[in-house]
């Protein structure tokens, strides 16, 4: 099962911030927090990702709480093409030590015009 | 960047035939690819695990018998999908990462419909 929840749906206004917040209160202390987007029939694309500090890149901003139960990923100037679905994995290590993502069902973010 | 491709892109077959989907890293060496699939409206499901030269690690509930996965080098992966049926239909997608990191790189996804 996931170890994230996630509004199932959110809408933001083009050239606003967008913040999609994501839940991860069972999360351990060396289970990363990933962050992927999939727009309709493709492949999800790799966003950011973090382990307890914020991380900012090209795309996004990645707040983590101190706690680390919560994150947030802000894309700072939404434009209609981020419109998709995002997903809040934390990656975790199976009864094998491999380690993997399980995926929720993710957020679903519409960009208005 | 990190590319992953996957051929085909869509593909339609009659029932009791075998399906041959390869996905290859672009750019980088995979270490590691991982298989998934999506039935529609819903999350994507790990169905196994691949590391170069060695068996694939399958997730409970698939078959390894009808998914069959090869690694042959450190960039392509193929899965069979062999004598599939309709329930088999879905969309099928691998990723990979590169030697020694953890971030995966998603190919496009390949379109099975079973006839």
């Amino acid at each position: 099962d996931a170890k994230t929840t996630q509004p199932t749906s959110m809408d933001c206004a083009e050239g606003r911030a967008a913040n999609l917040p994501c839940n991860h209160s069972t999360i351990s202390g060396n289970e990363y927090v990933y962050w992927y987007r999939q727009i309709h029939s493709q492949g999800p694309q790799y966003i950011i990702h973090g382990l307890k500090n914020n991380e900012t890149n090209e795309m996004a901003s990645l707040i983590i709480t101190e706690d680390r139960k919560s994150s947030t990923l802000i894309l700072p100037h939404a434009t209609l093409r981020d419109t998709a679905v995002y997903y809040c994995i934390v990656r975790v290590y199976d009864a094998g030590n491999n380690r993997k993502l399980i995926w929720g069902l993710g957020t679903s973010l519409a960009v208005n015009p | 960047g990190a590319v992953v491709s996957q051929h085909p892109s869509w593909v339609i077959c009659k029932s009791g035939t075998s399906v041959k989907i390869e996905c290859r890293s672009l750019d980088f060496q995979a270490t590691t690819m991982f298989w998934y699939r999506q039935f529609p409206k819903q999350s994507l499901m790990l169905m196994a695990t691949s590391n170069e030269g060695s068996k694939a690690t399958y997730e409970q509930g698939v078959e390894k018998d009808k998914f069959l996965i090869n690694h042959a080098s450190l960039t392509l992966s193929t899965l069979t999908v062999t004598s599939a049926h309709p329930e088999d239909s879905s969309f099928y997608i691998c990723s990979a990462t590169r030697t020694n990191t953890d971030t995966q790189y998603f190919g496009p996804g390949t379109r099975l419909t079973v006839l």
